[in-house]
C-alpha cells in the first residue's frame, strides 16, 4: 500500500526566510502528487499538484514542488514566506486508480 | 460556486452513544468522500462513493460505521455506538470526474466529532 512521509511536524519561520517542506512516498508505478493547505479554520484547499511533464511545478501564492522521480520526493519550497503562509500542509500521493493518501501534515508557523 | 457542506460542525456525544453526519457536495460532483482526520495525523480515507455506489470502503470499521449516498447527492455517515478513538474530524470531500483520477479533491469545513 502507498504510503507518504512528511518529515517535518513543526516548522517555525521568521518573515522573507525560504522554506522546504519535505514528502516522500513509497514505492510504486506512475504517481499522481499533490500538496494540500489548510489555513486555520479554513477547509483543506488544493496548493499544486503533478502529474507528468515538467518536474518542478508552479501553484498557488508562490509556492512550487519539485518530484524527483529517484528519489520519491516532491518537496513543497518557497523563496519568501509570509504570516499569511502559516497553514498545516499536506502532501497526497495517488497511484493510478488507488485512493489517494495523504501524509501526517505539517505544521508551518510564520513569525512577523 | 457552492461548496461542500457539511453539518454539524461540532458535536460531543459520550461513548456507545450514536451520531450521524451529513454532506452535501458540490453540484454535479460524481465521487463523494469521507475522511477521518484524528488530531496530529493526515486525513484517511473511510469510504468513497461514485454516484450512489461504493468505491472503496476498505478502511471503514463496518461494525460501527455506516455511511449512504441516496440518489448519488448528499450523504450521511453514522457511528453507532461510538468510542473514544472515534474523536476526529470527519472530512467530507467530493470530485468532478466520475473516477476521481486527478486526485483534486473539494473538501467541506468538517464535523469535529468528541466522544467522552
Amino acid at each position: 500500500a502507498q504510503s507518504v512521509s512528511q518529515h517535518n511536524h513543526h516548522v517555525i519561520l521568521s518573515e522573507a526566510a525560504s522554506l522546504e517542506l519535505g514528502c516522500n512516498y513509497s514505492y510504486g508505478g506512475t504517481v499522481n502528487l499533490f500538496w494540500y493547505v489548510q489555513y486555520p479554520g479554513q477547509h483543506l484547499q488544493l496548493l499544486l499538484k503533478y502529474f507528468s511533464g515538467d518536474p518542478l511545478v508552479k501553484g498557488i501564492k508562490g509556492f512550487e514542488a519539485e518530484f524527483i522521480k529517484s528519489k520519491f520526493s516532491f518537496n513543497l519550497r518557497k523563496p519568501s514566506v509570509q504570516w499569511s503562509d502559516t497553514a498545516e500542509y499536506f502532501c497526497a500521493v495517488k497511484e493510478g486508480a488507488q485512493k489517494l493518501v495523504f501524509g501526517q501534515g505539517t505544521r508551518l508557523t510564520i513569525n512577523p | 460556486e457552492a461548496g461542500v457542506a457539511q453539518s454539524p460542525r461540532y458535536k460531543i456525544i459520550e461513548k456507545r452513544q450514536s451520531v450521524a453526519f451529513w454532506c452535501n457536495p458540490i453540484s454535479g460532483h460524481a465521487t463523494l468522500y469521507w475522511y477521518q482526520q484524528i488530531l496530529g495525523q493526515g486525513p484517511k480515507l473511510l469510504i468513497q462513493f461514485q454516484n450512489n455506489g461504493v468505491v472503496d470502503d476498505s478502511q471503514l470499521p463496518k461494525d460501527r460505521f455506516s455511511a449512504e449516498r441516496l440518489k448519488g447527492v448528499d450523504s450521511t455517515l453514522k457511528i453507532q455506538p461510538a468510542k473514544l478513538e472515534d474523536s476526529a474530524v470527519y472530512l467530507c470531500a467530493s470530485s468532478l470526474e466520475v473516477s476521481g483520477n486527478t486526485g483534486e479533491l473539494f473538501f467541506g469545513e468538517g464535523s469535529r466529532l468528541t466522544v467522552l
